[in-house]
């Protein structure tokens, strides 16, 4: 029984470069979160997805971030013409149904040179 | 001021030792308090879930909130070397949570 799957784990993009991480979420689970932390701080609510619907973007900068989750295939977070300030780890959770129960994935380290 | 403080540590025990690890908060709308256990380079894993203030116990760890003070611990009895890890506390006001704060985590090391 596969958790929440992220990839890849790591991530190197020079400044002005495209990432994308994807997520897929534990098997049954329609509802994906994702999450920033960078060092020495608590993870940061970027944005909530269900399928092929944002629900809250809240957290996500408005400028070069976009997060999508379509009807087939994962979840993606993407960050175009990243900065070296965007260096950091970013989670994805899964839950069942929206609750407090979210399932995290191992995260993709991004870095950027 | 931060909504959720939590005192980074580091902070090392000796294994059987009882582990005390806290967060105070500033939103009085928070309802909902979890734990999450993170070993270095992993993901977050939930521990602990509990719903207003009391206890709740599973195993070696007991959750307790204190809603009045704004205050909830997590503990670990007789802990082991397997439970070095980062412990973040997280919170909510609702349940469909996409409004959960997270604490900075405190660094536990449990040394043999």
């Amino acid at each position: 029984n596969a958790g929440v799957m992220q990839n890849p784990r790591h991530l190197v993009r020079r400044r002005g470069q495209e990432a994308r991480l994807r997520c897929s979420p534990m098997k049954g689970h329609s509802h994906v979160y994702w999450y920033r932390q960078l060092p020495e701080e608590g993870l940061k609510f970027m944005v909530y997805l269900q399928k092929e619907n944002i629900i809250d973007e809240s957290g996500m900068p408005k400028e070069r971030f976009s997060a999508e989750f379509p009807k087939e295939g994962p979840s993606i977070l993407r960050i175009q013409q990243v900065v070296r300030g965007d260096s950091a780890a970013y989670f994805c959770a899964s839950s069942l149904a929206g609750g407090n129960e979210q399932f995290f994935g191992p995260g993709t380290r991004l870095t950027v040179l | 001021q931060k909504e959720v403080e939590q005192d980074p540590g580091p902070l090392s025990v000796p294994e059987g030792a009882i582990v005390s690890l806290n967060c105070t908060y500033s939103n009085s709308a928070f309802q909902y308090f979890m734990w999450y256990r993170q070993y270095s380079r992993k993901g977050p894993e939930l521990l602990m879930y509990t719903y207003s203030s009391g206890n709740k116990e599973d195993g070696r760890f007991t959750a307790q909130v204190d809603k009045s003070s704004k205050y909830i611990s997590l503990f670990i009895r007789d802990s082991q070397p397997s439970d070095s890890a980062t412990y973040l506390c997280a919170m909510s006001a609702r349940d469909n949570n996409n409004d959960m704060r997270f604490g900075a985590g405190t660094r536990l090391t449990v040394k043999p």
